[in-house]
């Protein structure tokens, strides 16, 4: 199996931070590599797909990056809405996430 | 407009069979490159993916999982069923279903809202 470990596991920051959230693969997983942003009682939302394509509606402040074995989820600006847990997820062999990374207001 | 909705029961005892229904609109699962896939999560836990039916009634399955699993469809009645038997404690969780469309988006793309069940006697 593909094990996909996130780092940091929680990240403090203000709005307005550059905020950077790391991917790793324990493979190749190519370029299928997504990103969901899950808020507290609700169900994830897909932000990024093929590493870098936004989903329709998601704002431009949200950018994916890397390729391989290690990926990235940048917030150029970071808003009150994104405070939020945010999982990686290749869908190379299966569909497996990480741990997800906790985004909480510093 | 597509949309998913989980169904089932919120609490099993343990050794018990676990049956979740995800009643879906605004596709088909008879229509070429689309699938249906089921997702967990253990409360304040990450995601755990259990198991995807494509269109063409092709089945995938967590690999950790596999021996418990079941998943179903029924085009007529635009259901998808999950079983997963001998249940546990450590399966409590809210249970997702998901829609994919391989020609698009080739992964989890809308989700319903989820069904807790919690395991306990």
């Amino acid at each position: 199996d593909i094990q996909m470990t996130q780092s940091p596991s929680t990240l403090s920051a203000s709005v307005g931070d550059r905020v950077t959230i790391t991917c790793r693969a324990s493979q190749s997983v190519g370029s299928w590599l997504a990103w969901y942003q899950q808020k507290p009682g609700k169900a994830p939302k897909l932000l990024i797909y093929e590493v870098s394509r936004l989903e329709v509606g998601v704002p431009s402040r949200f950018s994916g990056s890397g390729s391989g074995t290690e990926f990235t989820l940048t917030i150029s600006s970071l808003q009150p809405d994104d405070f939020a847990t945010y999982y990686c997820q290749q869908y190379y062999s299966y569909w497996m996430f990480g741990q997800g990374t906790k985004v909480e207001i510093k | 407009q597509i949309t998913l909705k989980e169904s089932g029961p919120t609490l099993v005892k343990p050794t018990q069979t676990l049956t979740l229904t995800c009643t879906f609109s605004g596709f088909s699962l008879s229509t070429t490159s689309v699938a249906v896939s089921w997702i967990r999560q253990p409360p304040g836990e990450a995601l755990e993916w259990l198991a995807l039916i494509f269109w063409d009634d092709d089945k995938r399955y967590s690999p950790s999982l596999k021996s418990r699993l079941t998943i179903t469809k029924d085009t007529s009645r635009n259901q998808v069923v999950l079983t997963m038997t001998n249940m546990d404690p450590v399966d409590t969780g809210t249970y997702y279903c998901a829609h994919m469309n391989t020609q698009e988006i080739q992964t989890l793309h809308y989700w319903g809202q989820g069904t807790l069940v919690t395991v306990s006697s």
